[in-house]
Parts: structure tokens; C-alpha cells; sequence
């Protein structure tokens, strides 16, 4: 069975420096990684994937996460976040025809 | 504009009635997914459905009930068999790779909060 583990609950951080939101992985086949950001009280929205190729993959936002498939990790990254990046990500791995998801990290950034 | 629609936003129920929440999608995406989701679980699967006519139990289903009988709509009815039903509803869509084995990326609705009285 497929399962996901979001390793931090919560992230605080000043704005302009740089955050990495970590996601563990576990699953016997290859998989499909997600991560998505959910704003306060709205559906949730796709930051990037890993479907294959090359293990950094870029999404929108300035976000980047890099697929390290022997430490099963597929870690979300920025430089430099602002505020507008205050929110919750979800990192997600596919099989049998649907995702599961992690907990959630829950992004703070302060001013 | 394609996307998914839920309606409606904030609902209100009283305990012991049975409530059924819209999900309709206009991307032609075969699979469409009901979640709940409350503070600090992150999202757990109730139902999902591939194919027209067809739909299986996610891992909270106790509750719940589904039908799929346009690929377009996937309406979730709360009954009053779930025990707290009060949490934030989010449904999703996505096409199926090929034999169905993984999803690519699912689509969500904005959500409808269900609050019960």
C-alpha cells in the first residue's frame, strides 16, 4: 500500500528566505507525485509533479521540488517566499486510480 | 471556462436530515472523487468513480452515498447516518492514464462547508 508522510505539521518563516516543505513517500511501484496549495476555504490547486524524467521539477510560483526516489522523498522548495505564499501544501502520490494524500504543512510567512 | 463547479458554498442541516451536494464538471475527465477534509487530517477519499454508472467506497464511505450517472456530474448525498458530518467537502476530476492504473491531475472544486445544527 501507497502512503505519504508530511513531516512538519507547521512551517513559520520571515518573508524573503528561503522554506523546504518535506514529504516522505512509500510505495512498491513507480508513482506519480503531486504537490498542491489550498488558500483559506477554496479547493485545492496543483503547484507540480513528478510523472518521470528529470527529477527537479519546476512548478508555478517560483516553487521546486526534486524526486529522490532512494530516499522516497519528493521535497518542496522556494528561495524566497512573500507573503502571498501563506497557505496549505499537500504533497500526493498516485496509484490505483486515485491519490493519497498527506496531512497537510501549513506555511506562515510572516513580514 | 472549464473547471468543476460545487454549489453550494456553505451549507446548513439539521441533524438528522439527509443532504446531497453538487459536483459538476466540464473537462470530459473520465474519474471524479469526493474528499472531506477537517483541521489537521488533511483529505480523506469517501467515494470514486472512473466510469458512467459505476463507483467504489474511498476509505470514510460509512455515511455517504453516490451516483454517477452523467460522466459530467458526481452528486454526494450526506445522510443521516453519518455521525459528524460537519467539515469542508471537496470534490475533484481527472482523466485516467491509460488502464487506470494511476491518476494525473486531479482538478478540484472550490468546496462546499457543511455545517449541521
Amino acid at each position: 500500500a501507497q502512503s505519504v508522510t508530511q513531516l512538519d505539521s507547521q512551517v513559520p518563516v520571515f518573508e524573503e528566505a528561503p522554506v523546504e516543505l518535506r514529504c516522505n513517500y512509500s510505495s512498491s511501484v513507480s508513482v506519480y507525485l503531486f504537490w498542491y496549495v489550498q488558500y483559506p476555504n477554496q479547493g485545492l490547486q496543483l503547484l507540480l509533479k513528478y510523472l518521470s524524467g528529470s527529477t527537479l521539477v519546476k512548478g508555478i510560483n517560483g516553487f521546486e521540488a526534486e524526486f529522490n526516489k532512494s530516499q522516497t522523498s519528493f521535497h518542496l522548495r522556494k528561495p524566497s517566499v512573500h507573503i502571498s505564499d501563506t497557505a496549505e501544501y499537500f504533497c500526493a502520490v498516485s496509484g490505483e486510480g486515485k491519490l493519497i494524500f498527506g496531512q497537510g504543512t501549513e506555511l506562515s510567512v510572516k513580514p | 471556462d472549464g473547471g468543476i463547479t460545487q454549489s453550494p458554498k456553505y451549507l446548513f442541516r439539521k441533524e438528522g436530515q439527509n443532504v446531497t451536494l453538487s459536483c459538476e464538471q466540464n473537462l470530459n475527465h473520465d474519474a471524479m472523487y469526493w474528499y472531506r477534509q477537517d483541521p489537521g487530517q488533511g483529505l480523506r477519499l469517501i467515494y470514486y468513480s472512473q466510469i458512467v454508472n459505476d463507483f467504489q467506497k474511498g476509505d470514510i464511505a460509512e455515511g455517504y452515498s453516490v451516483s454517477r450517472e452523467k460522466k459530467e456530474s458526481f452528486p454526494l448525498t450526506v445522510t443521516s447516518a453519518q455521525k459528524n458530518p460537519t467539515a469542508f467537502y471537496l470534490c475533484a476530476s481527472s482523466p485516467l492514464t491509460s488502464g487506470g492504473r494511476s491518476t494525473d491531475t486531479q482538478y478540484f472544486g472550490p468546496g462546499t462547508r457543511l455545517t449541521v445544527l
